[in-house]
């Protein structure tokens, strides 16, 4: 079985500041993926960025980076320069490679910026 | 290109009444995923389609249903509605290819569902 934990359920960050949000999984498959998506008030799920277990080097998109330490089961995503549109609630997610497109998801992180 | 679209966005239902709720993924994606969103449990997974099959099933009651058609639009079907099952439904659109997985996972705007 697959677990995603989010142990901050709220964070105050200044903008544009750089702020960084924990996630630490736990899975028995050697291979998998990792996923942030944000989610503001609206509802919708954002997609943010994607880490492959495999993959070498950390994935950065924009603003967003995600510091990938497969050693100790780590994905954290780093916002860089965080801006009044970040303030969200944001997921850590992961699915296994082998035919399965089911996501575990934490329970997430509230995240506001403060002008 | 266009992303995925779930209809209707807002509905009110009454208990024991059904629903279904209609999902379009990204044009060329094959399988979609459905998910329940609701403050108490979070994000917990429905089941997936893929090529018109169901592929896999997440641990929710006979009541919730789905079906895949050959153009890869997706709807979800709960009957006999409770008061428990008010929640965005949200659905994820993917290549679905086995074997070579991508970040290619995308999510409609949902699908806000509230019982009376």
């Amino acid at each position: 079985a697959q677990k995603i934990t989010q142990t901050q359920p709220g964070m105050f960050v200044q903008e544009k500041e750089a702020v960084t949000l924990d996630c630490t999984y736990d899975t028995s498959d050697p291979s998998y993926g990792l996923f942030w998506y944000k989610q503001p008030s609206s509802g919708e799920m954002i997609f943010l960025i994607y880490q492959g277990s495999y993959d070498q080097q950390n994935a950065t998109e924009g603003r967003y980076s995600l510091n990938f330490q497969k050693a100790r089961k780590s994905a954290n995503l780093v916002i860089s320069a965080s801006q009044l549109g970040d303030s969200a609630m944001y997921f850590c997610a992961m699915r296994s490679y082998f035919g399965n497109e089911k996501l575990t998801f934490g329970t997430g992180t509230r995240l506001t910026i403060i002008p | 290109k266009a992303g995925v679209t779930q209809t209707p966005r807002y509905l009110i239902k009454t208990r024991g009444q059904q629903v279904t709720l209609s999902c379009s993924p990204i044009s060329g994606h094959r399988s979609v995923s459905w998910y329940q969103q609701t403050p108490g449990q979070g994000l917990q997974f429905l089941f997936e389609y893929f090529s018109e099959t169901q592929r896999n099933k997440g641990n929710f009651p006979g009541r919730f249903s789905g079906r895949q058609f050959s153009n890869s639009r997706s709807e979800m079907n709960v009957s006999t509605l409770e008061l428990g099952d008010s929640a965005l439904y949200l659905c994820a659109s993917s290549p679905g290819r086995t074997g070579q997985a991508t970040g290619e996972l995308f999510f409609g705007e949902g699908s806000r569902l509230t019982v009376l």
